[in-house]
């Protein structure tokens, strides 16, 4: 089965420009999480949709950031325009209602 | 809001037993996981506590007491392949009630 699938899995861009991050949850799931990882600040949660409805966006750092999830099978982070310090791995995650959340395998995001 | 602690690092033999303590302050309890993470991988579920008492699970066992604000989790018969960070992750009622807050993690090097 496949599990949840995240791409690209490396972007480098340049400052200024704006970035996609793609995720496919889980068939089934009804809960997706964006995350961002980084050494000094950890796991953090950015936002989580339930039923494709956006439920805590409070964990986005500011109006750059912006996320969407236009159906069951596919969620978009945005960032625009990107900075250095957004330079983290990111991760989606899926879930069934209240279950573990299964993670993808995250993508790699250099901002020069 | 959550405050999670946990130890940064921790060493230990191969075919020893570990404990990696976390202790949380919350507004709201829910539920208690426990996520394994290797270098450069997604973190991987490995248990979750919602009651007091003991979960085992092969060679993972987690405790949790709520009075205590205070879960454990304690690998037996170490194996190298088990170096990797630990993440205890706590939900609370916020944000839609699925909301996880991570701590930022134990890292567990196993030696020879």
């Amino acid at each position: 089965d496949a599990g949840v699938i995240q791409s690209p899995r490396h972007e480098v861009t340049e400052m200024g420009q704006e970035v996609t991050l793609r995720c496919k949850p889980i068939s089934g799931h009804n809960s997706l999480f964006w995350y961002r990882q980084t050494m000094m600040r950890g796991l953090e949660l950015l936002i989580y949709f339930n039923n494709n409805v956006p439920i805590d966006d409070s964990g986005m750092p500011e109006d750059r950031f912006s996320a969407k999830m236009p159906n069951a099978s596919f969620s978009t982070l945005k960032i625009q325009p990107s900075e250095p310090r957004d330079s983290a791995v990111y991760f989606c995650a899926s879930s069934f209602g209240a279950d573990e959340q299964f993670f993808g395998p995250g993508t790699r995001l250099t901002v020069l | 809001g959550q405050n999670i602690d946990q130890p940064t690092e921790m060493t230990a033999t191969e075919g020893a037993i570990v404990q990696i303590n976390c202790t949380y302050q919350t507004s709201g309890f829910n539920g208690l996981f426990w996520y394994q993470q290797h270098a450069g991988e997604a973190p991987t579920f490995l248990s979750y506590n919602v009651l007091d008492g003991l979960e085992e699970k092969g060679r993972f066992s987690s405790f949790l007491s709520r009075s205590k604000g205070y879960s454990y989790l304690l690998l037996k018969e170490l194996q190298m392949k088990d170096s990797a960070s630990y993440l205890c992750a706590v939900r609370g009622f916020t944000g839609g009630g699925n909301k996880l807050t991570f701590g930022t993690g134990t890292q567990l090097k196993v030696e020879l």
